[in-house]
């Protein structure tokens, strides 16, 4: 089945300054990877998605990037804003269902 | 609705007791999905279904746990038994297509704690 790692586990930066969080995953079938963040005592929200046969996507702020022969995939917040601060976790298919990572604490520091 | 319902949210629950959580997806969503985070933020997959029907059902634990989707009802999670490693954040979540495709619409949790 499919595994997922994140990286790092928390995250300190700036306001204003860019974030970066990693994943990489093991199933070479594996074609769609959600993002979700996830705020303290809320529930995941889907902020950005890819699928496998494209390279980069972006929303404004944020953007997604996938690299299918190395297995990973990153997940680029640009300008970051306090409200930014949350946990952000990755996801790939696995079948009929998805395998997250183990999370990112990101804050933002004022 | 356009919210993934759950309820309650919050639960106590003293070891050995029952436990039964509900989830009523979007109006329209096909798919349901039932996933447990504990402590450490980490999403265990649970169960999901098509409908009424259980479509995957690799991470149950079935000595104690079941689930059902009936029509007209809210979907249900039900732990026999609580032990203290249950305690966790319940999510259920729901889709309008077939898992996997799609990103899920979760619903807000229940927080089970087994004391």
């Amino acid at each position: 089945g499919e595994n997922v790692e994140q990286h790092p586990s928390t995250l300190s930066v700036q306001e204003g300054d860019s974030a970066v969080i990693k994943c990489t995953y093991s199933d070479s079938a594996s074609n769609y990877f959600p993002w979700y963040k996830q705020e303290l005592g809320k529930r995941p929200q889907l902020i950005i998605d890819i699928r496998s046969n494209v390279g980069e996507k972006k929303d404004q702020r944020i953007a997604v990037t996938l690299n299918k022969t190395a297995k990973h995939f990153s997940l680029h917040i640009t300008e970051t804003q306090p409200e930014d601060s949350a946990v952000y976790f990755c996801a790939a298919n696995d079948g009929q269902n998805f395998v997250f990572g183990p999370g990112t604490r990101l804050s933002v520091l004022p | 609705g356009e919210e993934v319902a759950q309820t309650p949210k919050h639960l106590v629950r003293g070891e050995g007791q029952k436990a039964k959580l509900y989830c009523a997806p979007i109006k329209g969503h096909s798919y349901v999905f039932w996933y447990q985070q504990v402590l450490k933020n980490e999403f265990k997959f649970l169960i999901s279904f098509q409908n009424e029907n259980v479509f995957d059902e690799t991470g149950m634990p079935k000595e104690r746990f079941s689930a059902k989707c009936l029509p007209n009802s809210p979907c249900s999670l039900e732990i026999q038994a609580t032990k203290l490693e249950d305690s966790a954040v319940y999510f259920c979540a729901s889709s309008q297509f077939q898992g996997g495709n799609y990103g899920y619409t979760f619903g807000s949790g229940t927080r089970l704690t087994v004391v």
